[in-house]
């Protein structure tokens, strides 16, 4: 099974700042990559899908990048509303794995 | 736009049984496929398997198998996921969630999520 690396595990920023989470496949996995966010009690919200597509309805303050085994997931301007876990995802042979999840908070 | 309904939380004893369901609304439930994703208490998400319902087929994480099993009713637009032989470490919440295809595939919607509780 194709395993996923997520750093850094946590982070503290301040609003404004420009946060970046990046994750790693253990095979290449095409773009096949997603990202979610999920706040506290709630089930998790699709934000990006195939590594760089914004989910509809999603602030464009969120991106994604990369293929391969690389991914990069970015915040361009961190805002309270966007204090959640976020995880990566992939897709390959009829299976998804997750990765651990990076936890962001406010500075 | 798609809506899926979980069932209530459940307690369990080790050792037995548990069905979770989860009743779509909206869209054409024949032509989706549902996933089952866990995520024990402080801990991250899990996917467990998932099934197309026009088809009758699931595949699971090799983690679950053997002891997993998800079903289909389309009949009544329902996915179930029952899990045997439970034990302390199966308590999760347990989501069901629509799987759409893309170049690759991802979840777009997600139910409520439904506790369960393993505990003698």
């Amino acid at each position: 099974d194709i395993q996923m690396t997520q750093s850094p595990s946590s982070l503290s920023a301040s609003v404004g700042d420009r946060v970046t989470i990046t994750c790693q496949a253990s095979q290449d996995i095409s773009n096949y990559l997603n990202w979610y966010q999920q706040k506290p009690g709630k089930a998790p919200k699709l934000l990006i899908y195939d590594a760089s597509n914004l989910e509809t309805g999603v602030p464009s303050r969120f991106s994604g990048s990369g293929s391969g085994t690389d991914f990069t997931f970015t915040i361009s301007s961190l805002q309270p509303e966007d204090i959640a876990t976020y995880y990566c995802q992939q897709y390959d042979n009829l299976r998804f794995t997750f990765g651990p999840g990076t936890k962001v908070d406010i500075k | 736009q798609v809506q899926l309904v979980q069932s209530g939380a459940e307690v369990k004893k080790p050792g037995s049984s548990v069905k979770v369901s989860c009743k779509a609304s909206g869209g054409t439930f024949s032509s989706y496929t549902i996933s089952w994703v866990r995520q024990a208490p402080g801990q991250g998400l899990e996917w467990m398997g998932r099934i197309i319902p026009i088809l009758g087929i699931a595949n699971y994480a090799q983690k679950f198998q053997g002891r997993v099993t998800i079903t289909a009713d389309k009949s009544t637009s329902t996915a179930y996921m029952e899990l045997s032989s439970l034990r302390s470490e199966d308590t999760a919440v347990y989501y069901c969630a629509r799987d759409h295809d893309s170049s690759g595939w991802y979840h777009d919607y997600w139910g409520q999520g439904t506790l369960v509780t393993v505990s003698s």
